[in-house]
């Protein structure tokens, strides 16, 4: 069965500091994967997505994800965080095997203090 | 440029109270879902739509039902509230499911069911 996991349900970094969210998934064949981000109140926007090809991504804001099959992984970065980057962040996958439905992670709350 | 457009935005019911939270895309998107959030278990899908006509359920249907006459519509109705359908129900739309695209997400609706 499909799933994501996103193992930290709460982070707090520093303005300026590196930020790098986890995301694993289980999946039986390639996997389509995204990160998605949540303002309070909102809806959720795009922030990168891996289909094919190149297993580093690059999104909006700075951000960045690394494809890693042997690991299961697609990890967010970021290398300096900005205090309008506290959201909700989720990540979600799809693909052929899902059945036209895409899976999301239970979200990582980022708060960033100055 | 409207994009996904949800309404309403806040509904209160009460227990056994039917009503149809309604969804609408400007960019003639083949595929549309509906998805619930919840504290600790981010979205789950409820149904969703690959196109004009064509319906089928996702993770948690149970109480719910769609349809989808048209490209752009794709109402999600409440047959029978109870207090577990309290959430915030977000509508989401891309090209289609299966090429290189992003969910363009609405605001999100907050249902609490008394």
């Amino acid at each position: 069965a499909q799933s994501v996991t996103q193992p930290d349900i709460h982070i707090t970094v520093s303005e300026g500091a590196s930020l790098e969210l986890r995301c694993n998934y289980s999946y039986g064949a390639t996997p389509y994967l995204f990160w998605y981000v949540q303002s309070p109140g909102q809806g959720l926007q795009l922030l990168l997505k891996y289909f094919s090809g190149d297993t580093l991504v690059q999104g909006i804001k700075g951000f960045e994800a690394e494809f890693k099959r042997s690991q299961s992984s697609f990890n967010l970065r970021k290398p300096s965080v900005h205090w309008s980057d506290a959201a909700e962040y989720f990540c979600a996958v799809g693909g052929t095997n899902t059945g036209n439905q895409f899976y999301f992670g239970t979200g990582t709350s980022l708060t960033v203090i100055p | 440029n409207a994009g996904v457009t949800q309404t309403p935005k806040f509904q209160v019911l009460k227990t056994g109270q039917s009503m149809t939270l309604q969804c609408a895309q400007d960019m003639n998107h083949e595929y549309m879902s509906w998805y619930r959030q919840d504290p600790g278990m981010g979205l789950r899908l409820i149904h969703y739509s690959v196109g004009a006509g064509i319906t089928d359920q996702g993770e948690v249907p149970n109480g719910y039902n769609v349809s989808r006459s048209t490209t752009e519509d794709f109402p999600l109705r409440l047959l029978s509230a109870a207090p577990s359908q309290t959430s915030v129900y977000f509508c989401a739309s891309s090209q289609n499911y299966w090429t290189n695209t992003e969910a363009f997400f609405g605001q999100g609706t907050r249902l609490t069911v008394v």
